[in-house]
């Protein structure tokens, strides 16, 4: 099945540094959603974008929903040790309407104290 | 509170043996789903619901069956063709379309022994 391709697949850093991670299609979404996976329980939304160019913010999160429909950005600020864990990016609707999500293959996040 | 529960937790199938996976949800969502997850990899779909009565195969079905008999249940089964059942399976509701995202339960880790 289609896939999105999301970067970097791991990230080890240092407590209180910022991490951004991204996720690009050769399709156009309708909307961009990212997720948190903790360590054995499910995904839990974190930001949904609706607007080409739109940037919000959830906390010491903030994503952006790419201009050109087809990518999108996810930055923490100042991570701590409890953002730990796999992001995942998803798109939906646009030139892929399937009716379904189609999610990225997921960034790990690991944060050294 | 709404949500989505997935039972049991933790669950260990002998070979050869049939094993079914609970989902409900209480979200009154018209779309359900069933991924499976291994480790280190993305989210695999399996099958998925857009209304009672109906379902579709996803990307790896093979070895699995699912029914939805009521709007709030969706359970999988996994079969004894499924080579390699141990994993993490993750069920997700939605409104139709999937716009403001899913709603993932807890997940089930199935363990063959």
């Amino acid at each position: 099945g289609q896939q999105l391709n999301q970067s970097p697949q791991s990230m080890f850093i240092q407590e209180g540094e910022d991490v951004s991670m991204n996720c690009t299609s050769s399709s156009i979404f309708n909307t961009w959603l990212w997720y948190k996976q903790d360590p054995g329980e499910g995904p839990v939304l974190l930001i949904a974008l609706y607007k080409a160019g739109e940037l919000t913010s959830n906390g010491r999160l903030t994503a952006q929903f790419g201009i050109t429909r087809k990518d999108s950005f996810l930055n923490i600020s100042a991570s701590i040790p409890s953002d730990v864990g796999i992001y995942f990016c998803a798109g939906q609707g646009g030139s892929s309407n399937t009716g379904k999500l189609i999610f990225g293959q997921g960034t790990t996040l690991q944060v050294k104290p | 509170d709404g949500g989505i529960t997935q039972s049991p937790k933790y669950l260990f199938r002998k070979e050869g043996q049939n094993v079914t996976l609970s989902c409900e949800q209480n979200l009154n969502h018209d779309a359900m789903y069933w991924y499976r997850q291994d480790p280190g990899q993305g989210l695999r779909l399996i099958y998925y619901s857009q209304i009672v009565n109906d379902f579709q195969k996803g990307d790896i079905a093979e070895g699995y069956s699912v029914s939805r008999e009521k709007k709030e249940s969706f359970p999988l089964t996994v079969t004894s063709a499924q080579k390699n059942p141990t994993a993490f399976y993750l069920c997700a509701s939605s409104i139709q379309g999937g716009y403001y995202g899913y709603t993932f339960g807890s997940g089930t880790r199935l363990t063959v022994v």
